[in-house]
């Protein structure tokens, strides 16, 4: 069974500043990874998704990448912004159809 | 608006209470997703439909009807539920499998 961790569960940072999200899945044989944005009490809006052939993307201040052999992906948020704090998802599909999700990483930016 | 639109946006019902949730998906997706969101706990997957066809029943108490009547909507039909139900319900659908998601702004339901 997948399971997917993420660290940390909470962070706190200031304005400006460049951080990393991690997260890890115990079965490397995925289809692909995708990261999520929710706000509180919202829906999930997908920020990037990364196929299993891929190493990274990237949109505009966000970078991911994917090292499927050792079960891991970093999200970087750069020039970190007070409208980035939510709670950022980590989710990976291997075959069929079900996505996989860790708790999630709680952000907040203090101006 | 991200082409999944889920209604109603909030939900407070009894537990004698029947009660739908409804998805609608303007993307041309092919498959379509119920996931439960509790406090504390990952996303759980319910149900995966795919071509109107259920393909995915995640072991979901029967209190818990799905139905899909065509490749655009998908309902959630809620019955005799407990208050450990309350959660948010997420709809979400993708073109098939190894593609990415698109996910609703979700139902926050209240079961009292």
């Amino acid at each position: 069974k997948q399971e997917v961790t993420q660290i940390p569960a909470a962070l706190s940072v200031p304005e400006g500043e460049n951080l990393v999200l991690n997260c890890s899945f115990t079965d490397s044989a995925i289809y692909n990874l995708q990261w999520f944005r929710q706000d509180p009490g919202k829906g999930l809006t997908s920020l990037l998704l990364i196929q299993s052939s891929q190493r990274e993307q990237t949109s505009g201040r966000l970078n991911a990448s994917l090292d499927k052999s050792s079960g891991r992906s970093t999200l970087y948020i750069a020039a970190s912004q007070p409208g980035d704090s939510a709670t950022y998802l980590c989710a990976v599909t291997n075959s069929g159809y079900a996505l996989n999700f860790g708790k999630g990483t709680s952000l907040l930016v203090t101006p | 608006e991200t082409g999944v639109t889920q209604t109603p946006r909030h939900l407070v019902m009894g537990m004698t209470n029947k009660k739908s949730l409804k998805c609608e998906q303007h993307l041309g997706h092919n498959a379509m997703y119920w996931y439960k969101q509790s406090a504390k706990k990952p996303l759980e997957l319910m149900f995966v439909y795919s071509l109107e066809e259920r393909v995915e029943n995640n072991s979901v108490p029967s209190r818990f009807s799905p139905e899909c009547p065509n490749s655009s909507h998908l309902f959630l039909h809620l019955h005799t539920l407990q208050p450990e139900d309350s959660a948010l319900y997420l709809c979400a659908s993708s073109p098939g499998t190894g593609y990415g998601y698109t996910f609703g702004s979700g139902t926050r339901l209240t079961v009292v």
